[in-house]
């Protein structure tokens, strides 16, 4: 069965850096997204993504964030200057046009 | 109030139990209706989608009532297997995914 990819699994920066997390969706897919899920906490929505274009995006994704489709098969999320509060898991997902959506298995962000 | 509710657990069963989940959300617009599960440390996974009609997967039976704004999840015959985090899912029109907190399940030899 097709999957969603994420790398890197875990990604330890220092706080104030960048980090880019990096996702293969799922080939046939054209609906694209980042949640976040923060230990202990639920999972939470930050920007969804279609047709080379933002398409929605909560409160959480803020001028820090950004998402990029570089070259037709990955998607990114980019975080421009870390802050120890963007520890979390980052789960990306895909979905074809009404159908549920399927997650990568996460990239695990410390800021130290 | 919270846009989708689910008691936090955790439900601890013996095997071979039933066992039912509840959710409630808050946005009637909603249009979608998931059921996830969530192991630790790991990534939600689709266990069904949720219909008015009501829709049965095996053990796993999922109930929609939209006019109290209510999802049910019930698992018949547990099986250790089942342990997990139970995620009540909510798609309003803009298509991003509302997750509940979850309820957390434990099944016992």
């Amino acid at each position: 069965e097709p999957e969603v990819t994420q790398t890197p699994s875990h990604q330890v920066t220092q706080m104030g850096q960048e980090v880019i997390l990096r996702c293969v969706p799922i080939s046939n897919h054209l609906y694209f997204y980042w949640y976040r899920q923060i230990l202990g906490q639920k999972v939470e929505f930050l920007v969804s993504f279609y047709n080379n274009e933002i398409s929605e995006k909560s409160e959480i994704f803020d001028d820090q964030f950004s998402v990029e489709r570089p070259d037709g098969s990955n998607f990114t999320l980019k975080i421009r200057s870390t802050k120890l509060e963007d520890s979390a898991m980052y789960f990306c997902a895909s979905r074809v046009s009404n159908q549920p959506q399927h997650f990568g298995d996460g990239t695990r962000l410390s800021i130290l | 109030r919270k846009e989708v509710e689910q008691d936090p657990g955790p439900f601890n069963v013996p095997e071979g139990a039933t066992v039912a989940f509840n959710c409630t959300y808050s946005n009637s617009a909603s249009q979608s209706f998931f059921w996830y599960r969530q192991d630790c440390r790991k990534e939600p996974k689709l266990l069904m989608s949720v219909y008015s009609s009501g829709n049965e997967d095996g053990r796993f039976t999922a109930q929609l009532n939209r006019a109290s704004q209510y999802i049910s999840l019930l698992i018949r015959d547990s099986k250790l297997s089942d342990s997990a985090t139970y995620l009540c899912v909510v798609e309003t029109g803009r298509r991003a995914l509302t997750f509940g907190s979850g309820t957390r399940l434990q099944v016992q030899p």
